[in-house]
This record gives structure tokens, sequence and C-alpha cells, in this order.
């Protein structure tokens, strides 16, 4: 199936520093989502986004859908220790079952 | 609310031997349902999927096997398990294909 290239593929940053990840796909998607994974857990929906130019915040998390709709971006403010885990992105495209996964982000926070 | 449950969490088996993993969903009609693996510090690949009892996708050939016996139960099997089937096994529920899945605890599996 299709790889989204996300990047960086892993972070070290001071607690307090803000963070910026992005993730870019060969093809257009109409759904762009963004998960966090805890050790040993499976992974949590962080935030959705459903049109090109949308921009979401969770929290200290903000998410946007790239203009092209090939990619988007995560930025985390203010880090925090709890914040260390794999970040994946996803993009949906049309059909069944059409979503794709990034292969991850690995943020560790040095308090 | 809705929850989902996985079992076993940890799983040490020996080559050969079968694989029997569960999970369940509650609070929720007709889920569509999926199997991930992760293998170590990798990605997740979509095993199966079933949008309905007795119905499931395939996506990647192997020796696993799926089944969706009743609508909020998802069954992952094997008849002998190999050492690459080894890793953290995720099953996930959604409402329609939307892309948002709610995903499980894990299973970690270690084949030895």
């Amino acid at each position: 199936g299709q790889q989204l290239n996300q990047s960086p593929q892993s972070m070290f940053i001071q607690e307090g520093e803000d963070v910026s990840m992005n993730c870019t796909s060969s093809s257009i998607f109409n759904t762009w989502l963004w998960y966090k994974q805890e050790p040993g857990e499976g992974p949590v929906l962080l935030i959705a986004l459903y049109k090109a130019g949308e921009l979401t915040s969770n929290g200290r998390l903000t998410a946007q859908f790239g203009i092209t709709r090939k990619d988007s971006f995560l930025n985390i403010s203010a880090s925090i220790p709890s914040d260390v885990g794999i970040y994946f992105c996803a993009g949906r495209g049309t059909g069944a079952n059409n979503l794709f996964f990034g292969t991850g982000t690995r943020l560790t926070v040095i308090p | 609310s809705q929850t989902i449950h996985q079992w076993p969490a940890t799983l040490v088996q020996p080559v050969g031997s079968p694989l029997s993993l569960e999970c369940t969903v509650e609070g929720t009609s007709n889920p569509n349902l999926y199997w991930y693996r992760q293998a170590a510090g990798r990605g997740l690949q979509l095993l199966f999927y079933s949008v309905g009892i007795g119905q499931i996708s395939s996506e990647v050939p192997q020796n696993l096997s799926a089944s969706r016996p009743q609508d909020r139960q998802f069954i992952l099997s094997s008849k002998k398990l190999l050492l690459s089937d080894s890793g953290f096994y995720l099953c996930a529920w959604s409402v329609g294909f939307t892309g948002e899945l709610f995903f499980g605890e894990g299973s970690r599996l270690t084949v030895l």
C-alpha cells in the first residue's frame, strides 16, 4: 500500500520548546489525521482535518491540511514530558478503506 | 461510551503453534473492524478489515486469518506461527471509512 513520507523520523527536544513535523504524499487526500502512540499502547486520534487549508487546534496541538491536499503538518507548542511518543499522520483517499499511515515521528522530550 | 478491548496483552509462543487474538467493541453497532500489525519501531500495517459479520477483507497475503463471528467481535488466528509473525497487534474500530480509528490496547506477540 501507499506510504506517506513523514519527517523528521525522530526528534529530541528540550521541555518547553515547540515541535513541528510534517507529512507528504504523492496523492491527494480528502482527510488528514494525526495520531499519537505512547509506549506499549494503541494510537490515539489527536486531530482530524477534512478540508484543504483547514487549521485545527487541540490544546497545544495545531494541525493543518495543506492547500495542495498532498501534505499536512502538526505543531506542538511548549512541549512537556508527556508529549513523548510516536506521532503518525494518516491520509484518507476516496473509496472504501483507503487509509494510509505515515512512518511515524518519534518524539523525545528532555526535562 | 464506546470501548474496545483486546486480549491477551502479551503472548510468547513457539514457532509452529496456533494463535488466537480476540477483540471486542462495546457501545456501538455495526462498526468496521480492523487488525493492524506493528513491527518494532515501525509503522502500522493493515492486515484485515471487516464491514460486517462474516465479511473479511485481507490486505496482505500471509499465514494469518481473521473472523468476525459476531457484530462486535473480531478474531485474529493462525494455525502455525512463524518467527516473522512477532510484533505488536492492534485491533481498531471505526464508523464507516472516515479514517477516524479507535484502537485497542494492543497485543504483543513474540514467536520463539
